[in-house]
C-alpha cells in the first residue's frame, strides 16, 4: 500500500482565498483524521470520520473550515476564506478500528497564507 | 480528561548512548499506546504500538514498555545513532467524562532528540 496520500504538499496563497487540501486514506481503513500542527499549539485534531461520516468536529476552529468525505477513499479539508493565522502543516491520518488501531499519517500539507 | 506529558522536552546525547524517553498519561483506562517519530518538515511515522494487554513491544533497537497502573510508558533506544535525531511523540486514545473515543488520540508535546557524532 502507498500509505496515506496528501496533496498538495505545499500551498502558498493570499489571505481571503479558498484553500482545499486533499487526502486519500489507506485502503480498507474506516477512520480518517485531519490534524493541524503549529509550533505554538502542537498537534491538534480538527475533525475525524468513521465510515465517511463526521464523528467529531469540535476541533474545527471556525466556520471557515469545512471537511467532507464523499467516499471511503477521499477526503477534503477546505478553508474559505483563508487567513494568515491558518498557516500550519495539515496532516491526514487513517486507521482501522477492528485491529490494533495503529494510526498512520500522511506526509502533510504545508500551508502558508500571506 | 486524558492528558499526556512527555519528559524530557529535549535531549542531546553522544552517539552510542542508550537512552530513555518518558511518557505519562492521566487516565489509565487506555486500550493502547502509540509511539511516533517526526523528522523536521515531515509527517509522523508510527514506531511501536502497545496494546493494553501487553507490557512491551520491540522493534530493532527500540523497546517500548507500558505500565497502565502507573500511567507510564517508556521508549528505550539502544546504541543511539545520529539518524535517530527527531521528535518522538507518544499518543493514547482520547477520553473524558463521557468515555473513550475510539480512534481519536491525545498526543504529548514530544521529546526532541539530538544524537551527535
Amino acid at each position: 500500500d502507498a500509505g496515506v496520500i496528501q496533496s498538495p504538499r505545499h500551498e502558498v496563497t493570499e489571505m481571503g482565498q479558498e484553500v482545499t487540501l486533499r487526502c486519500k486514506p489507506i485502503s480498507g481503513h474506516d477512520y480518517l483524521f485531519w490534524y493541524r500542527q503549529t509550533m505554538m499549539r502542537g498537534l491538534e485534531l480538527l475533525i475525524y470520520f468513521n465510515n465517511n461520516v463526521p464523528i467529531d468536529d469540535s476541533g474545527m476552529p471556525e466556520d471557515r473550515f469545512s471537511a467532507k468525505m464523499p467516499n471511503a477513499s477521499f477526503s477534503t479539508l477546505k478553508i474559505q476564506p483563508s487567513e494568515p493565522r491558518d498557516s500550519a502543516v495539515y496532516f491526514c491520518a487513517s486507521t482501522l478500528l477492528a485491529g490494533p488501531n495503529e494510526q498512520f499519517f500522511g506526509p502533510g500539507t504545508r500551508l502558508t497564507v500571506l | 480528561k486524558q492528558e499526556v506529558t512527555q519528559i524530557p522536552a529535549a535531549l542531546s546525547v553522544p552517539e552510542g548512548e542508550n537512552l530513555v524517553l518518558n511518557c505519562s498519561f492521566t487516565d489509565s483506562a487506555i486500550y493502547n499506546l502509540q509511539w511516533f517519530r517526526q523528522d523536521p518538515g515531515k509527517g509522523l511515522t508510527s514506531l511501536l504500538l502497545i496494546q493494553s494487554s501487553q507490557r512491551e513491544q520491540t522493534s530493532g533497537r527500540l523497546n517500548a514498555s507500558l505500565d497502565k497502573s502507573s500511567g507510564r510508558s517508556t521508549l528505550y533506544i539502544a546504541a543511539s545513532q545520529p539518524g535517530d535525531s527527531a521528535t518522538y511523540l507518544c499518543a493514547v486514545p482520547f477520553s473524558n467524562a463521557g468515555g473513550t473515543s475510539y480512534g481519536k488520540l491525545t498526543f504529548g508535546q514530544g521529546t526532541i532528540l539530538t544524537v551527535h557524532p
